[in-house]
């Protein structure tokens, strides 16, 4: 079924920045279209980005965008998320998440917690 | 606020059928069948149960099944056991790029 193993959390200061990471494993990482969803005990869980096997086509949740850059490296089967400018909101515990056929999540990572705090 | 509505709780005995509802609007529930249901224990990751409204992925028991009437989608579970109790989210697809979740509902095993 896949597994995902995220990496890169932690405290960073408003207007900060801070780059998590996915590690794939057990699928063909390259087939895969990939997501970020992160979950906050507020808002419950919330899709941030997705983007297709290649790389070249990328999609936001309007409130990252231009903020956040997803990313993927398929010849390191590992999936990234770049994000600029955080702020106090953005805290949350993030997912990288493959996508299924039907827009589902049929694999989750443990989730890393990122916290934008002064 | 999210976009879709879930009871915050819900309760049942063991072996008995509690649902849970996800409500919408024509353009998300109503509107696709793409809605999903995801179980979350405590400190661990979402776990997919349901998608495309009643299909169940491999490995998953048919207590769980998932249906939908007009803008409003249910998670029934029957058989209730001490292992069922969790969060559930349900997910819809709401065109274009949109993927909406619901707030979650905490289902406990009296």
């Amino acid at each position: 079924e896949g597994q995902l193993v995220e990496s890169g959390g932690g405290l960073v200061q408003p207007g900060g920045s801070l780059r998590v990471s996915c590690a794939a494993s057990e699928f063909t990482f390259s087939t895969y279209w990939m997501a970020w969803v992160r979950q906050t005990p507020g808002k419950g869980l919330e899709w941030v980005a997705s983007v297709n096997q290649g790389g070249s086509t990328q999609y936001y949740v309007d409130s990252v965008k231009g903020r956040f850059t997803i990313s993927r490296d398929n010849a390191k089967n590992s999936l990234f998320l770049q994000m600029n400018s955080l702020r106090v909101e953005d805290t949350a515990i993030y997912y990288c998440a493959r996508p299924g056929t039907a827009y589902e999540f049929d694999s989750w990572g443990q989730g890393t917690l990122v916290t934008v705090s002064s | 606020q999210s976009a879709l509505t879930q009871p915050p709780s819900a309760s049942g005995s063991p072996g008995q059928s509690v649902t849970i509802s996800c409500t919408g609007t024509s353009s998300d529930v109503g509107g696709y069948n793409y809605v999903s249901w995801y179980q979350q224990y405590p400190g661990k990751a979402p776990q997919l149960l349901i998608y495309e409204v009643n299909q169940r992925p491999s490995g998953v028991p048919d207590r769980f099944s998932g249906s939908k009437s007009g803008n409003t989608a249910s998670l029934t579970v029957s058989g209730l056991q001490a292992e069922d109790e969790a969060d559930y989210f349900c997910s819809s697809f709401a065109g274009g790029t949109n993927l909406f979740f619901g707030g979650g509902t905490k289902l406990t095993v009296l």
